[in-house]
């Protein structure tokens, strides 16, 4: 089952901040916290992750409370080809023993509107 | 780089019958995956793989067989299909912090 628990959809203007919440209650200290995001019929693609500290890419911003037990990816300058599935998810990284398995929720449907 | 590459891309099968779904990467990833994703529905992790010799099974591995031979392929089997089959397979490879998906496979199974 997956670990994290997002909205199912959510709008928002072109031009404008997307804000993504994802609520991750259960997370440990040793898991990471991604983003990935799918356009209709394509794969996913990566966007971010982080562990405590907040991070910024070219694509956009992670946000992790204190405590971690909530995220929220911004999407600074939200545009149409923006519209896709947004996938957070909590995993650890592969060590000697361990393994590199992620495992997607439904996720939360953004649409950008014009 | 090619990247994951995936074939075929689509395909209509009938109930019974057997296909194999192709996956390569060329980016000497480790670690590879097939998942599945249903209609609007996350991905579902059906078999993946460490490395060469070594698969395990993920969340719904019923009705799938796996194999890696080599670091590059890792191809997905379906022995005899089902309806409950029909589906979008995505493979994907990693090493380390990121997973690469390809353009994925559409099935139906009629």
């Amino acid at each position: 089952d997956a670990k994290t628990t997002q909205p199912p959809s959510m709008d928002c203007a072109e031009g404008r901040a997307a804000n993504l919440p994802c609520n991750h209650s259960t997370i440990s200290g040793n898991e990471y916290v991604y983003w990935y995001r799918q356009i209709h019929s394509q794969g996913p693609q990566y966007i971010i992750h982080g562990l405590k500290n907040n991070e910024t890419n070219e694509m956009a911003s992670l946000i992790i409370t204190e405590d971690r037990k909530s995220s929220t990816l911004i999407l600074p300058h939200a545009t149409l080809r923006d519209t896709a599935v947004y996938y957070c998810i909590v995993r650890v990284l592969g060590g000697a023993t361990s393994y590199d398995k992620v495992i997607f929720g439904p996720g939360t449907s953004l649409s950008v509107i014009p | 780089n090619a990247g994951v590459t995936q074939t075929p891309k689509f395909r209509i099968l009938k109930i019974g019958q057997s296909m194999t779904l192709q996956c390569t990467q060329d980016m000497n990833h480790n670690y590879m995956y097939w998942y599945r994703q249903d209609p609007g529905m996350g991905l579902k992790l059906i078999y993946y793989s460490v490395g060469a010799g070594i698969t395990d099974k993920g969340e719904v591995p019923n009705g799938y067989n796996v194999s890696r031979s080599t670091t590059e392929d890792f191809p997905l089997r379906l022995e005899l299909a089902a309806p409950s089959q029909t589906s979008v397979y995505f493979c994907a490879s990693s090493e380390g912090e990121t997973q690469y998906f390809g353009p994925g496979t559409r099935l139906l199974v009629l």
